[in-house]
């Protein structure tokens, strides 16, 4: 199986972009996904495939991928966004998922 | 719409047994895989078992395997998730996924999840 390595917490003020990294050896093989989730809710998916962004996600959330590691970018982040943001992937045989540890996006 | 309504979940004793069960609608439910995701009470998302469109190929977590079983009913468009042998471990949300393809990928939808207590 493979790991999939967060930071625990990202710090931003309004307005600014917040990016959050995710790490794992996979991640050139694989596409990695994101999940937003607030406090009581189930998780949502904005982004997956790496880069793309399901119909209803607001246009500031975008995804990238470089080698080992994908990141998440939030351009003009706004108060609703504060959120904690997993990372996922898959393996190859396409048998098992695999979630990040999570990162606490907090809105200054 | 895509809908999914978990339920069996409650207070169970330790190496107790429960069954989880997940009614899907809105989508041609045979043609994606589907997936059981826990969440500890103030923890991350985890991941606990998979199974293919087809019921072909099923994955565990090693924290599960041997204890759980995933299975489908494709005709009754149902997941269902047998949990031998509980531990207080095992206590969290279990949320049912949809998968966006025939096998393990992406989840593009997630049911508002069922509360397991293991506790005596």
């Amino acid at each position: 199986s493979h790991e999939l390595t967060q930071p625990p917490s990202v710090s931003v003020s309004p307005g600014q972009t917040a990016r959050i990294t995710c790490s794992g050896d996979a991640l050139p093989k694989q596409y990695a996904s994101w999940y937003q989730q607030k406090p009581g809710q189930a998780p949502v998916v904005v982004i997956y495939k790496d880069t793309e962004r399901p119909s209803g996600i607001p246009e500031r959330f975008s995804g990238s991928s470089s080698g080992t590691t994908v990141t998440l970018t939030i351009s003009g982040v706004q108060a609703e966004d504060e959120a904690d943001y997993y990372c996922q992937s898959a393996d190859s045989s396409g048998a098992y998922l695999v979630f990040g540890g999570g990162t606490k996006l907090t809105v200054l | 719409e895509v809908q999914l309504v978990e339920s069996g979940g409650g207070l169970v004793q330790p190496g107790r047994s429960l069954r989880l069960s997940c009614a899907a609608s809105g989508f041609t439910f045979d043609d994606y895989a589907m997936h059981w995701v826990r969440q500890a009470p103030g923890k991350g998302l985890e991941w606990v078992s998979g199974i293919s469109w087809n019921s072909g190929s099923a994955g565990y977590a090693d924290s599960v395997k041997g204890r759980f079983t995933i299975s489908r009913d494709n005709a009754k468009n149902s997941l269902y998730l047998q949990m031998n042998s509980l531990r207080p471990e095992d206590t969290a949300f279990y949320y049912c996924a949809k998968d966006m393809e025939p096998s393990a990928s992406s989840v593009d939808y997630w049911g508002q999840g069922t509360l397991v207590t293991v506790s005596s």
